[in-house]
């Protein structure tokens, strides 16, 4: 039963502290997108990956997050320093081909505290 | 933002109703998607329509797509408990290869 995993499910941390998720993508799947979702905003491309090479990032608040994909099972999203206004839940969610071709296979998602 | 907008934000129905979602954006598509989100989980697929296609079936859904007034519908029928969840469009730009940009969701409530 092919998935996208998460780790952690539910983090909960002190503000100025480094978080980092995991995200292993379906094997075979070459594209690799993190979301963040609240209830304010919805859902929001933060980044995606093809290849394990970054296309668009600019979702992302620079000076805080960085995505990497070190291999092609491996995909992270980390926050340092963290804030609360980071709280929310994460998503990774992961494809084959194109990115605007196909279906979005998604994580159950990473839930981000910060207090 | 160029994301697509669910309509209603909410809807509350009685088993065994139809239940009608609607999806309005603003540029031209590639294609458009419908996701479902239970409670505390990862959005799932439902149903994908090309800019092409004019309606699509799927089981007990049934999705329209209008681009002339860059609009959509997704129709669930005969709705259950089960189908308790959030409904999410998502729309694929035509212009360059750009990823599926969300809406904010209708939550959907099916009462027994």
């Amino acid at each position: 039963d092919a998935r996208v995993t998460q780790t952690p499910r539910d983090k909960v941390t002190e503000m100025g502290q480094e978080v980092t998720m995991r995200c292993q993508p379906i094997l075979g799947h070459n594209t690799v997108f993190w979301y963040r979702q609240t209830m304010m905003q919805g859902l929001e491309l933060l980044a995606y990956f093809r290849n394990r090479a970054p296309l668009d990032d600019s979702g992302m608040p620079k000076d805080r997050f960085s995505a990497e994909m070190p291999d092609a099972t491996l995909a992270t999203l980390k926050i340092q320093p963290s804030e609360p206004r980071d709280s929310a839940v994460y998503f990774c969610a992961s494809a084959s081909g194109q990115a605007n071709t196909g279906e979005l296979f998604f994580g159950e998602g990473s839930r981000l505290t910060v207090l | 933002s160029q994301q697509g907008e669910e309509d209603p934000q909410a809807l509350s129905i009685q088993e065994g109703e139809n239940a009608t979602m609607n999806c309005s954006y603003k540029t031209s598509i590639n294609n458009l998607q419908w996701y479902r989100q239970n409670s505390g989980r990862g959005l799932v697929h439902l149903i994908l329509i090309r800019s092409n296609e004019r309606e699509k079936h799927s089981g007990r859904l049934r999705v329209t797509l209008d681009t002339s007034k860059k609009s959509s519908s997704l129709l669930i029928t005969a709705s259950r408990a089960a189908d308790t969840a959030s409904y999410f469009c998502a729309t694929v730009w035509n212009s360059g290869n750009t990823p599926l940009v969300f809406g904010k969701g209708t939550r959907l409530s099916v009462i027994a």
